[in-house]
This record gives structure tokens, sequence and C-alpha cells, in this order.
């Protein structure tokens, strides 16, 4: 069974970068049918995937148009982890961030299955 | 731009009473992409149908999904009192990418 499990400060000051870690177990990060994700969802703009990252062969990254410009996600298989770094946030980054795991095969479908616990994170000074 | 409307808001129904929630895409997507989850308060979605029309473990046959094209429908067929939770679906075009309606909301009359 795999789980996740979301790490990282639930305070950040504007202008910072906002950095999360998610842990997997019972999967490997590198697996070729996995794709691990990041969302958030706040009360004014609902749930928004932000992106993925994936091992097919090598590595694969996708972003959501609204973040790309700040937005890295980085696996780390020495850990068998992935991390989350937005850079430059606001207030309006605020929302609990979730991590999710995606099994739907070679070429992931979105199904997003499981989630980790959520973290809130708060963008104020 | 890609957006995808839930209707109802909210459903108020009583427990043995059928849901019908509603999903409605700008553009036809692909039924594959098509997924649907339960939130209750205080935790995280969990996948509840996926590939529009299949269920997810551990949720049983009174969810059921359907539709194609533009126009996917949930269904539970006797709303027991742990159903009654935000429902969400999602799909994927290739610009703006994954993407969540705004949600109906299951309570209690």
């Amino acid at each position: 069974q795999v789980q996740l499990q979301q790490s990282g400060p639930g305070l950040v000051k504007p202008s910072q970068t906002l950095s999360l870690t998610c842990a997997i177990s019972g999967d490997s990060i590198s697996s070729n049918s996995a794709a691990w994700n990041w969302i958030r969802q706040s009360p004014s703009r609902g749930l928004e995937w932000l992106g993925r990252t994936y091992y097919r062969s090598k590595w694969y990254n996708d972003y959501a148009v609204s973040v790309k410009s700040r937005l890295t996600i980085n696996p780390d298989t020495s850990k068998n982890q992935f991390t989350l770094q937005l850079n430059s946030v606001t207030p309006e980054d605020t929302a609990v961030y979730y991590c999710a795991g995606d099994n739907s095969g070679w070429s992931p479908l979105g199904w997003f299955d499981p989630w980790g616990q959520g973290t809130l994170v708060t963008v104020s000074s | 731009e890609f957006v995808l409307t839930q209707s109802p808001g909210t459903l108020s129904l009583s427990p043995g009473e059928r849901a019908t929630l509603s999903c409605r895409a700008s553009q036809s997507v692909s039924s594959s992409y098509l997924a649907w989850y339960q939130q209750k308060p205080g935790q995280a979605p969990r996948l509840l149908i996926y590939g529009a029309s299949r269920r997810a473990t551990g949720f049983p046959d009174r969810f059921s999904g359907s539709g194609s094209g533009t126009h996917f429908t949930l269904t539970i067929s006797r709303l027991e009192p742990e159903d009654f939770a935000v429902y969400y679906c999602q799909q994927y075009v290739s610009s703006p990418g994954f993407t969540f309606g705004p949600g109906t909301k299951v309570d209690l009359k």
C-alpha cells in the first residue's frame, strides 16, 4: 500500500520560497508506472493541480501554466521522496498543499491516489 | 479557456435517496482522464471514480460514474450517512493541464 508523508513549514514570508517534501513508502519514486504530483486547495482557487515529476527512462516534469515560472518539483531517489519549491510567494499562495501519487500507468492519466495528509501553508509577514 | 462546471452546487438529500451529480466540460474531453473525488471535512480528497466509470478500491457499488464528451455524471444510488461530503470532478487537457471542478456538496436535508 502506497503512503505519502508530507513535511515542511506552515508559515512563509512574502517573496520567499515555499518548500515542501513528500516521502513515499510502498512504491519507488522511479517506478515506470507512477507519477508524483503537487496539488493545492484554497477557498478562492479551489483544488489546483500544480505539477508533477515522473520517470520513464529519464525524468520528466510538467507544470501548471499558472505557476510554471515559479515552481520546481524535484525527485530525490536517494530518499525516495520528491520536493516542491515555489518561489516569490504572495498571500495568494496561501493554501493547503497536498502531494499525490498517480499509478495509472506508463502515460499518467491523473488518477490521483493516494494523497498526502496536507500541509496548510500561510504566506504572511 | 478550459472550464469544468459542476451542478448543483449543493444537493440536500436524506439517507436512502438517490444523488445525481453533474460535471460539464467546456470542450470535449477523453473519458480516460475523467475522475471523481470525495472529500470530507479536514481530510484530503480521495479518488472515487477513474476513467469516467471505474470505481476505486474501497468504494461500494452504490457509487457509479458515466458519461462522455462534455457531460459526465456521478450517481449515488442510495445515500448512506458516510456519503455526505463534497464531490469533485477532474479532467485533463493539454493546457492548462489537470483541472478540478468547483465541487458539489451533498449535505443532509
